[in-house]
């Protein structure tokens, strides 16, 4: 097992376009954490996955963003219609519901809105 | 609502020095705390992770502790490197699944 990835690693689009992202999460972890970054802050949570169930989502996701974790494997995020102000670095990160839990981050998805 | 700050917000020293970075949280109802590493353009790589319960971990030339009481943890690095420059993440587990981080602190070890 490699780590957590994500896919693609870049993407540009432009304004009013739908976009979608991919995690692979550690294969025994059952749970997944979105986040996203933007230059010289802090990655921000925007949403929280055990196994397929969406357990917390934070404000920042607003209605054009939604994600989804089928059979509690893979996740995937989608922004619609995307605006400028929505270009960040996308972070997935996994866990294993154990005492620890400490969270393993993917490279990230870097979008560009023009 | 959990804040955390960490100071410095950027820091250079030269190789071989001993190191602090601080790091504070206005909310001490946590879970955990975890220190992180993130390299220009990656992802973050976990250095350390504290419960609520414990005082401090230790990995290699990196020491981190925690006092609840008063909202702070700090990482020690020993015998800094130019390897260890890069961008360290304090990250805080609040009782849900939410996990809020700092801004980070910019470390740069000249050789």
């Amino acid at each position: 097992d490699t780590g957590v990835s994500q896919n693609p690693r870049h993407k540009i689009t432009k304004r009013g376009q739908n976009v979608t992202f991919r995690c692979d999460p550690i294969s025994e972890h059952n749970r997944l954490y979105w986040y996203r970054q933007t230059l010289g802050q802090g990655p921000e949570f925007l949403t929280y996955f055990q196994n397929e169930a969406q357990l917390e989502k934070s404000r920042l996701l607003s209605d054009r963003f939604s994600a989804e974790r089928p059979k509690g494997s893979f996740s995937t995020l989608e922004i619609q219609r995307t605006e400028q102000g929505d270009s960040a670095m996308y972070l997935c990160a996994s866990s294993l519901e154990t005492s620890t839990d400490t969270q393993y981050f993917g490279p990230g998805t870097r979008l560009t809105v023009l | 609502k959990q804040e955390v700050t960490q100071i410095p917000a950027a820091l250079s020293v030269p190789e071989g020095e001993n190191l602090v970075l601080n790091c504070s949280f206005t909310d001490s109802a946590i879970y955990n705390l975890q220190w992180f590493r993130q390299d220009p353009g990656k992802g973050l790589t976990s250095l350390l992770l504290i419960q609520s319960s414990q005082r401090e971990q230790t990995s290699g030339r990196l020491n981190a502790s925690l006092d609840k009481s008063s909202g702070r943890s700090t990482l020690y690095i020993a015998a800094s490197q130019p390897g260890d420059s890069a961008t360290y993440l304090c990250a805080v587990r609040t009782g849900g699944f939410k996990t809020i981080f700092g801004a980070g602190t910019r470390l740069f070890v000249k050789a």
